[in-house]
């Protein structure tokens, strides 16, 4: 089955305490994004990959970072947590080099820093 | 860059009714176009899609289509039911990048 996984999907932390939110999916997609959802804004991209080795500044990265170190994973992580990053997170992967094709979410994770 | 209006929530509709969302974007360049639907508790999935001018997409009983010169993908359905109480969100994407409009919670009573 396609899919695009998550974990944890919720997770309480204090301000300052490094952690990391893994990504991995089974399609052998090149794209890979993460996304931050807040009430009134929708998805903004957090982060994307083109590939192994290739990532980019989406629209918020501020305090995040990623990696890409195979295709299947892409790990998020926040080096200094802090409260205005509680929000709810999503990985995303889809296939490149051809337009129109489909972009599929995991299921999230809801991330508390207190 | 992308950037979407959507229409906005929280609509509240009976079942059998008629929904439509609209839906405009600006975009460099000539993008494909998304609808994704998020179920309570859970992530986005497609719901439809249309890669050029004038295409439909459907899925479901919902139907988009892409209009070029009014820049807009206003999402439709004629007769709702409980079960698509969702949130929807329109999306231009290129390549690696889908710009999400800020979402419209639909709600429908039985």
């Amino acid at each position: 089955e396609a899919q695009v996984t998550q974990n944890p999907r919720y997770l309480i932390t204090v301000t300052g305490k490094k952690l990391t939110v893994t990504c991995s999916q089974n399609m052998n997609h090149e794209y890979m994004s993460w996304y931050r959802q807040d009430p009134g804004l929708g998805l903004r991209q957090i982060y994307y990959s083109m590939n192994v080795e290739v990532t980019d500044k989406g629209d918020v990265p501020e305090g995040y970072k990623v990696s890409r170190k195979e295709k299947r994973n892409f790990p998020l992580i926040l080096e200094s947590p802090s409260p205005n990053q509680t929000s709810l997170y999503f990985c995303a992967s889809r296939k490149g080099g051809v337009d129109g094709t489909e972009a599929f979410f995991g299921q999230g994770t809801r991330l508390t820093v207190v | 860059g992308n950037s979407v209006t959507q229409m906005e929530g929280p609509v509240t509709l009976s079942e059998e009714a008629f929904l439509t969302i609209n839906c405009t974007y600006t975009a460099t360049g000539y993008p494909s176009l998304f609808w994704y639907v998020q179920y309570p508790g859970e992530g986005l999935q497609l719901l439809l899609k249309a890669t050029k001018a004038d295409d439909k997409g459907s899925n479901k009983g919902f139907e988009a289509t892409y209009r070029k010169e009014t820049t807009s993908f206003h999402l439709e359905k004629g007769s709702v039911q409980v079960s698509d109480s969702a949130v929807y969100f329109c999306a231009p994407g290129t390549d690696y990048k889908l710009s999400f409009g800020a979402g419209t919670t639909v709600t429908v009573r039985a």
